[in-house]
């Protein structure tokens, strides 16, 4: 079975900071994850995903994540965050990129980001 | 079309009264997943639909639900019976191997 487990479910940072919002995943198969960012009021917009390539994945928007297997970890940082940036991010484990595979979802995490 | 399509984007229905969401997935994309995302929580998988294929319905959360998808494109999500607790955000996606998954801006359903 797969799961992901999405640490805080609120996140506040000043704009310019570095934003880190932590996904950590249990999988019996090597996982593919994705990390998805939902604005009010719309739909998921993804983010980056890891498919086994490169560890450190570079997505849109100046965000990054890095898997780290010996963690079980897929965290999403930016090294400056902008207000643009509020929203809410979810991380999500799936077994392959062949469509027959659902995604499994955190609980999501909300960013909220001061002036 | 150019990308997922999902009607209406917010429907207010009675408890007890019967509701049909409407999810419009990219053409030629040949899986359609729904999803429900309730306030506070994550998105629960519902169903999964891949080609002609019988539907995967092992999320659905009762009896009351249903969901189908005809000639492989448009699919409808019946909810029977509504219950207040059936009221969140009801959001489709389709996909085509290998390019992950397109997601509708989905329905806000309230049941009052």
């Amino acid at each position: 079975a797969q799961s992901v487990t999405q640490l805080g479910s609120h996140v506040s940072v000043s704009e310019g900071a570095l934003v880190l919002l932590r996904c950590n995943y249990s999988s019996s198969v090597p996982p593919y994850l994705f990390w998805y960012v939902q604005y009010p009021n719309q739909g998921l917009q993804l983010l980056l995903k890891y498919t086994s390539a490169a560890t450190l994945v570079k997505g849109i928007n100046g965000f990054e994540a890095e898997f780290k297997k010996s963690e079980t970890s897929f965290h999403l940082t930016k090294p400056s965050a902008h207000m643009s940036d509020a929203a809410e991010y979810f991380c999500a484990v799936s077994r392959g990129m062949d469509s027959s595979y659902k995604l499994i979802f955190g609980s999501g995490t909300r960013l909220l980001v001061r002036p | 079309g150019a990308g997922v399509s999902q009607s209406p984007s917010n429907k207010v229905t009675e408890k007890g009264k019967d509701v049909e969401l409407r999810c419009d997935p990219i053409s030629g994309h040949t899986a359609l997943y729904w999803y429900r995302q309730s306030l506070g929580q994550g998105l629960e998988f519902l169903i999964y639909f891949q080609g002609n294929s019988a539907p995967d319905k092992s999320g659905l959360p009762s009896d009351r639900f249903s969901a189908e998808r005809t000639g492989g494109s448009v699919s409808t999500l019946t909810i029977q019976r509504t219950q207040q607790e059936d009221s969140a955000v009801y959001l489709c996606a389709s996909s085509l191997w290998g390019y992950g998954y397109t997601f509708g801006s989905g329905t806000r359903l309230t049941v009052v």
